[in-house]
């Protein structure tokens, strides 16, 4: 089945340092890829996304990179703060009868990123 | 706005109990979605609905009953609770249109523990 699979699992940085996540999808119609953070006991709130016809995004000291042929995309946050400490998880968009490729979203397992100052 | 609410914030349940998961969002945003969390994993999504009186299964939907009678609420029905439940679950919805241009509001969870 269609699924995402997210590395590393746990990645500790010092900060000021730079942090890579990375996705793989499966799903060939995927077409949007968002990217989310999770502070413990909070809510996943969005921090970035990007569309499959779109190659980069930056905001600030965050950046999503998408291959599409090679499917896969990678969070990049430069000048790490321990304020980025939190679980991220990236997504995929999934396809689904009658709403198209709208919404429905394949969540990796999760990368707990600690940024030690 | 409130954004997407969810009660309860905690629950314990014995096996074989039911309960309901409420969710209501003000944003008058047409999709709603209910998923879990187990811990060290990501979100796997339940059910979902594309608008009042119409829902649709997710990934994981057995043990589970939704209902979307109004666009604001959207709650989730366990009616033999099983410790394989125990989780925590997000509501969350967004506006029509692609995922790009409105994409998820989540809920702050509900925590439900089956012993």
């Amino acid at each position: 089945g269609e699924n995402v699979e997210q590395h590393p699992s746990t990645l500790s940085v010092q900060e000021g340092d730079s942090a890579v996540i990375k996705c793989t999808y499966s799903d060939s119609a995927s077409n949007y890829f968002p990217w989310y953070k999770q502070e413990l006991g909070k809510r996943p709130q969005l921090i970035i996304d990007i569309r499959s016809n779109v190659g980069e995004k930056k905001d600030q000291r965050i950046a999503v990179t998408l291959n599409k042929t090679a499917k896969h995309f990678s969070l990049h946050i430069t000048e790490t703060q321990p304020e980025d400490s939190a679980v991220y998880f990236c997504a995929a968009s999934r396809k689904t009868h009658g709403a198209g490729s709208q919404g429905n979203l394949i969540f990796g397992k999760g990368t707990k990123l600690s940024v030690k100052p | 706005n409130a954004g997407v609410t969810q009660t309860p914030k905690f629950r314990i349940l014995k096996i074989g109990q039911s309960m309901t998961l409420q969710c209501t969002q003000d944003m008058n945003h047409n999709y709603m979605y209910w998923y879990r969390q187990d811990p060290g994993m990501g979100l796997k999504l339940i059910y979902y609905s594309v608008g009042a009186g119409i829902t649709d299964k997710g990934e994981v939907p057995n043990g589970y009953n939704v209902s979307r009678s109004t666009t604001e609420d959207f709650p989730l029905r366990l009616e033999l609770a099983a410790p394989s439940q125990t989780s925590v679950y997000f509501c969350a919805s967004r506006g029509t249109g692609s995922s790009y241009n409105s994409p998820l509001h989540f809920g702050n969870g509900t925590r439900l523990t089956v012993t």
